[in-house]
């Protein structure tokens, strides 16, 4: 599976979007990027994921670039309850293959008041 | 829908000592995972299972073992416990691959080994 960079930590004020950057530059033509948080002590909790096309879910939006070497995972509307750990992990999925997940140190984003 | 139920929440154990946690899920996924996570670290896979009767070995098995002998439940054997086992395990689960809504994770077993 191809490696994954992020920052160690970013802030956030509470109401303004959350754009959590991802490096991901050796991704090859069937891995998906996918997005996972961890709240403090609890299982991480699936975001949302995408092969080449933005994806918008209920929770944030995806936004990949062309080359697909990059990233952005965007909380609209960050609330105090969004503070937790973000993982972007690069892998392929579905047909025969398992998906395994290899979860490197994310992103702790902190939302201030 | 309880999703993935671990058992038990929090265990000490004295070196030597063996334990047994148990994952079980009641979304009818085809693939479950055993995952440890030590203070400051992402998650290591440990052990992962892609259908009942099978199980293989991820990136750090030594000192545990699996059983699938259900689809729906996966055990996890720490057969002489070690401190070095100290962590949080995580068991996961998912439709063949991520499918649409990735992997649903447990809320995790506190494992202390003295």
């Amino acid at each position: 599976d191809a490696k994954t960079t992020q920052p160690t930590s970013m802030d956030c004020a509470e109401g303004r979007a959350a754009n959590l950057p991802c490096n991901h530059s050796t991704i090859s033509g069937n891995e998906y990027v996918y997005w996972y948080r961890q709240i403090h002590s609890q299982g991480p909790q699936y975001i949302i994921h995408g092969l080449k096309n933005n994806e918008t879910n209920e929770m944030a939006s995806l936004i990949i670039t062309e080359d697909r070497k990059s990233s952005t995972l965007i909380l609209p509307h960050a609330t105090l309850r969004d503070t937790a750990v973000y993982y972007c992990i690069v892998s392929e999925a579905g047909g025969t293959s398992y998906g395994k997940l290899t979860f490197g140190q994310g992103t702790i984003l902190t939302v201030h008041p | 829908n309880a999703g993935v139920t671990q058992t038990p929440k929090f265990r000490v154990l004295k070196t030597g000592q063996s334990m047994t946690l148990l994952c079980a899920q009641d979304m009818n996924h085809e693939y479950m995972y055993w995952y440890r996570q030590d203070p400051g670290m992402g998650l290591r896979l440990i052990h992962y299972s892609v259908g009942e009767g099978t199980t293989a070995k991820g990136e750090v098995p030594d000192g545990y073992n699996v059983s699938r002998l259900k689809k729906q439940n996966f055990l996890l054997g720490l057969e002489s416990a070690a401190p070095s086992q100290t962590s949080v395990y995580f068991c996961a689960s998912s439709y063949r691959g991520q499918g649409v809504y990735g992997y649903t994770f447990g809320s995790g077993t506190r494992l202390t080994v003295v």
